[in-house]
């Protein structure tokens, strides 16, 4: 079982939709989730990143970490063309250990 | 202007040959970072460095090979003994952050082919 399973799409939405993207780990350790915007041949930005459960907004984006569930979303609201891109997320087990990846989601907003 | 440069940005490979890459950072960052990215498969760590002049295997290190004589740099040496190094390669350098985590930064990326 991969330690952190990611739908890879691709998702297709339309100019002003709510966008929910979403990862699962298998490994209650993880304490650390961070999610990454990677345009098409262009290296991954951080976006937004949480520290154990809660959400964090930044913005139209909004990250949820829900660690009884193992799962971890990242919201965009008033999608934009844009927003086109790979999302991947990333967790980690604490400060200093290395980055586990999803294989991404590639998302498509069409105007 | 800082950040993380990767150079070149398209590599051509013949079979047999060893290549380097290459990965400079201005962000004064203590940690740096070798990734290859295959379609569907997400990122898979090479190497890391934490100090100059240390680094240790990543998962998929084999075929690969790395220095960091100096804080900025860390250069990846793709060698023959790769058998399938045709990929996206993405560098990153980290330092601790705010909130106790140390947040990746990533290079614009090297596309490696093999003829």
């Amino acid at each position: 079982q991969k330690e952190v399973e990611q739908d890879p799409g691709p998702l297709s939405v339309p100019e002003g939709a709510i966008v929910s993207l979403n990862c699962t780990y298998s490994n209650s350790a993880f304490q650390y989730f961070m999610w990454y915007r990677q345009y098409s041949r262009k290296g991954p930005e951080l976006l937004m990143y949480t520290y154990s459960s809660g959400n964090k907004e930044d913005g139209r984006f909004t990250a949820q970490v829900d660690k009884s569930s193992k799962y971890i979303s990242l919201f965009i609201r008033d999608s934009q063309p844009s927003d086109s891109a790979t999302y991947l997320c990333a967790i980690q087990k604490s400060s200093g250990d290395k980055l586990t990846f999803g294989t991404g989601t590639r998302l498509a907003v069409r105007p | 202007d800082g950040g993380i440069t990767q150079s070149p940005k398209y590599l051509f490979r013949k079979e047999g040959q060893n290549v380097t890459l290459s990965c400079e950072q201005n962000l004064n960052h203590d940690a740096m970072y070798w990734y290859r990215q295959d379609p569907g498969q997400g990122l898979r760590l090479i190497y890391y460095s934490q100090i100059v002049n240390d680094f240790q295997k990543g998962d998929i290190a084999e075929g690969y090979s790395v220095s960091r004589e100096k804080k900025e740099s860390f250069p990846l040496t793709v060698t023959s003994a790769q058998k399938n190094p045709t990929a996206f390669y993405l560098c990153a350098s980290s330092t601790p952050g705010l909130e106790s985590t140390d947040t990746q930064y990533f290079g614009p990326g090297t596309r490696l082919t093999v003829l």
